[in-house]
């Protein structure tokens, strides 16, 4: 079967810096992608990543590694309006997504 | 990107009900796509809306539970049908636009209906 695991909460401190982790085991892979989804709204996408190696975009950058099945989320200088969810999502061979469960992070002052 | 309009933003039911959830989009689009959330739970597809045929349901989804509408390239609804309490989830409707600089098809959520069973 198809699935995504990643981290069901993490909670780290205002200023500092959290690494949010994804693996993935799909059918074929085209693409995977990272939303942040705050409590009582709508996910938003934040990174795409089809080729190995680490995309940035300002405090968030995004890492894939293919043949590791491996994904992570960096996000550096936390504020307390980083507190949300992370969901991490593949799209597979058949170009459906897979979502995983999202990661809750918790910004403490 | 799209902006998505959705309403309900929620609402409580009662079982055996049913209700519909409707979704204007400000740009015309092919595909619609109908998600739910459980608390917790990954991200659902119910089903994809196209404009013009019937809408294409996922494993475990059925046209008679879930009934959807499609009459343009900017609105769509979906129907919860004689609800029960597990039923009770996040409705999300999406739209996919290019968003990211690789060209991929980006997806554009509405702000969801929170729907509560009793």
């Amino acid at each position: 079967g198809q699935n995504i695991d990643q981290p069901t909460e993490m909670t780290a401190t205002e200023g500092a810096i959290v690494q949010i982790n994804c693996t993935y085991q799909t059918s074929g892979f085209n693409g995977l992608f990272w939303y942040q989804q705050h409590a009582g709204e709508a996910p938003t996408f934040l990174s795409y990543n089809v080729l190995d190696g680490l995309e940035e975009k300002g405090r968030f950058s995004s890492f894939l590694s293919r043949s590791k099945g491996y994904s992570y989320l960096l996000l550096k200088e936390l504020q307390m309006k980083d507190s949300a969810s992370y969901l991490c999502a593949v799209t597979d061979s058949n170009y459906q997504l897979i979502w995983g469960a999202g990661t809750k992070l918790i910004i403490k002052p | 990107s799209a902006v998505i309009s959705q309403k309900p933003s929620r609402d409580i039911c009662q079982r055996g009900t049913s209700l519909t959830i409707q979704c204007q989009v400000d740009s015309q689009v092919t595909m619609m796509f109908w998600y739910r959330q459980q608390p917790g739970q990954s991200l659902t597809l119910i089903a994809t809306a196209n404009q013009g045929s019937e809408a294409t349901y996922e494993s475990g989804f059925v046209i008679d539970k879930f009934p959807i509408s499609r009459p343009n390239l900017t609105f769509s609804t979906l129907t919860v049908s004689n609800m029960s309490p597990e039923d009770s989830s996040i409705y999300l409707c999406s739209v996919a636009t290019g968003g990211s600089s690789s060209g991929a098809n980006v997806l554009t959520f509405g702000a969801g209906s929170r729907l509560t069973v009793l």
